[in-house]
C-alpha cells in the first residue's frame, strides 16, 4: 500500500525559513516525479513545485520560484522542500503528491495527508 | 500560464441528482487534463485522468468528457459521499489547478 507522510509544518516568523520532508513507502520511489502542492485557509490547490526521478527536471510556480527549493533522496525514499523568506500568504496545508510519470508533470494518483505551515508574527 | 476556471462555483443539488461541472482553459491542453475530489480535512483524491479515464477504484457514475479547452465531470446520480469540492487540473505547460467547484447538499 502505498504511504506518503508529510512532516515539518510549523509556525514561523514572516522571512524565517522551514524545511518540509514527505516520507514514502509502498512504490518504487525513484520511478516516480513527486510534487508540492498548498491548500490556503480559504482557496483552492495550488501546485507548488515538481521534481523529476533522477532530479533532472524541476519546476515551481511563480508565486514560489526563488524561494523555495524542492529536493529528494531516492536512497531514503523521501522528499524535501527549503521554503525560505516565508510570506504570510505561504500559509497552508502542503500536500506531497506522486505522479503518474517519471519525467514530467501529469497526473497525482497518491498524497500525503498534509502538514500546516503558518507564517504569522 | 496555463488559467483554468471551473463554473459554477457552488453547485446545490440532491442526493440522486445529476451533477454537472465545467473547465475551461485559457488555452488548449489536448487532453492532459485531471480532475479530484477533496472532501474537508482530507487530502485530494483522483477521480479522471486524461480527461475521460476514471483512475482506479472510482465508481462509474463518475464521468469525464472534453478535449482542448473545455472539459466536464458529470456525476450521474450523486450519492452522499460526493458532496465535496471538486477541482480540475492540466498538465499540458507545467501545472495549474482551477479554484474549485463545491458541490453542496441542497
Amino acid at each position: 500500500e502505498v504511504h506518503l507522510v508529510e512532516s515539518g509544518g510549523d509556525l514561523v516568523q514572516p522571512g524565517r525559513s522551514l524545511r518540509l520532508s514527505c516520507a514514502t513507502s509502498g512504490f518504487t520511489f525513484d520511478d516516480y516525479a513527486m510534487h508540492w502542492v498548498r491548500l490556503a485557509p480559504g482557496k483552492g490547490l495550488e501546485w507548488v513545485s515538481g521534481i523529476s526521478w533522477n532530479s533532472g527536471t524541476i519546476d515551481y510556480a511563480d508565486s514560489v520560484k526563488g524561494r523555495f527549493t524542492i529536493s529528494r533522496d531516492n536512497a531514503k525514499n523521501s522528499l524535501y522542500l527549503q521554503m525560505n523568506s516565508l510570506r504570510a500568504e505561504d500559509t497552508a496545508f502542503y500536500y506531497c503528491a506522486k505522479d503518474t510519470h517519471s519525467s514530467y508533470w501529469y497526473y497525482f494518483d497518491y498524497w500525503g495527508q498534509g502538514t500546516l505551515v503558518t507564517v504569522s508574527s | 500560464e496555463i488559467v483554468l476556471r471551473q463554473s459554477p462555483v457552488t453547485l446545490s443539488l440532491s442526493p440522486g441528482e445529476r451533477a454537472t461541472l465545467s473547465c475551461r482553459a485559457s488555452q488548449s491542453v489536448s487532453i492532459c487534463l485531471a480532475w479530484y475530489q477533496q472532501k474537508p480535512g482530507q487530502a485530494p483524491r483522483l477521480l479522471m485522468y486524461g480527461a475521460s479515464s476514471r483512475a482506479n477504484g472510482i465508481p462509474a457514475r463518475f464521468s469525464g468528457s472534453g478535449s482542448g479547452t473545455d472539459f466536464t465531470l458529470t456525476i450521474s446520480s450523486l450519492e452522499p459521499e460526493d458532496f465535496a469540492v471538486y477541482y480540475c487540473q492540466q498538465c499540458s505547460n507545467s501545472v495549474t489547478f482551477a479554484q474549485g467547484t463545491k458541490v453542496e447538499i441542497k
